[in-house]
């Protein structure tokens, strides 16, 4: 258990509408990074905030969009959802902001399927 | 963030150490050495990093070459459960870029 959770688990709708994925971040950690896993494309880096802060974006839609709350919590939000848009969604989180130092502990992962 | 190289697959059988090299030649005098690890099914797993000096913990070993441009990632007694996708990652010192790059990894195989 890496102490991220991930809420819900699976998720399946529609084309069209608008999901929105929850992390709470380990205790104590500052930044959450948002990822996407689809077969074909591997793991990629969308999002990342600190305390609060958006840090860098990735490969993120115009579609999607993610926030982090005082309490550090993080929600991904995706709207318009295509058929592409099926894939697993992974929430991680570190301490600090230093790239290099610190170690990333990733969530259990909500899959995303649209019918 | 400079790029690795690592084989595509690799095969061992239970118990038996297993070494899993990675090629960085590209990398720069700041950049930390990271190794994660994806079960199926599952996110992945923070494993083991360094920057210049050999590092061990309770999960593996990391063996980096005095050069630095190569990195081997050594699991002791390999087991069913280390049967994973091995990634081997850099991220340099003092970015703020928070993003890890994930390649294609090293798929592992473990036979029991």
């Amino acid at each position: 258990d890496s102490g991220v959770t991930q809420t819900p688990k699976h998720l399946i709708t529609a084309t069209g509408q608008r999901v929105t994925l929850r992390c709470s971040p380990r205790s104590g950690d500052l930044s959450v990074y948002w990822y996407q896993q689809s077969l074909d494309q591997g793991l990629q880096f969308l999002i990342q905030y600190y305390n609060g802060e958006e840090r860098a974006k990735g490969n993120i839609l115009e579609r999607f969009s993610a926030q982090q709350f005082p309490d550090l919590h993080s929600e991904l939000n995706l709207s318009s959802l295509e058929l592409g848009d099926s894939a697993l969604y992974f929430c991680a989180s570190s301490v600090g902001d230093d790239g290099g130092s610190y170690e990333q502990y990733f969530g259990p992962g909500t899959r995303l399927t649209v019918t | 963030d400079a790029k690795t190289t690592q084989p595509n697959s690799m095969e061992s059988n239970e118990e038996e150490p297993v070494h899993l090299p990675c090629n960085h030649s590209t990398i720069s005098g700041t950049d930390y050495i990271h190794w994660y690890r994806q079960l199926p099914s599952q996110g992945p797993e923070y494993v083991i990093h360094g920057l210049t000096s050999n590092v061990n913990n309770r999960m593996a070993s990391l063996a980096i070459a005095e050069d630095r441009k190569s990195s081997t990632l050594i699991l002791h007694r390999a087991t069913l459960r280390d049967a994973a996708v091995y990634y081997c990652i850099l991220r340099g010192r003092g970015s703020t870029l928070g993003r890890l790059y994930f390649g294609r990894g090293t798929q592992l195989t473990v036979w029991p």
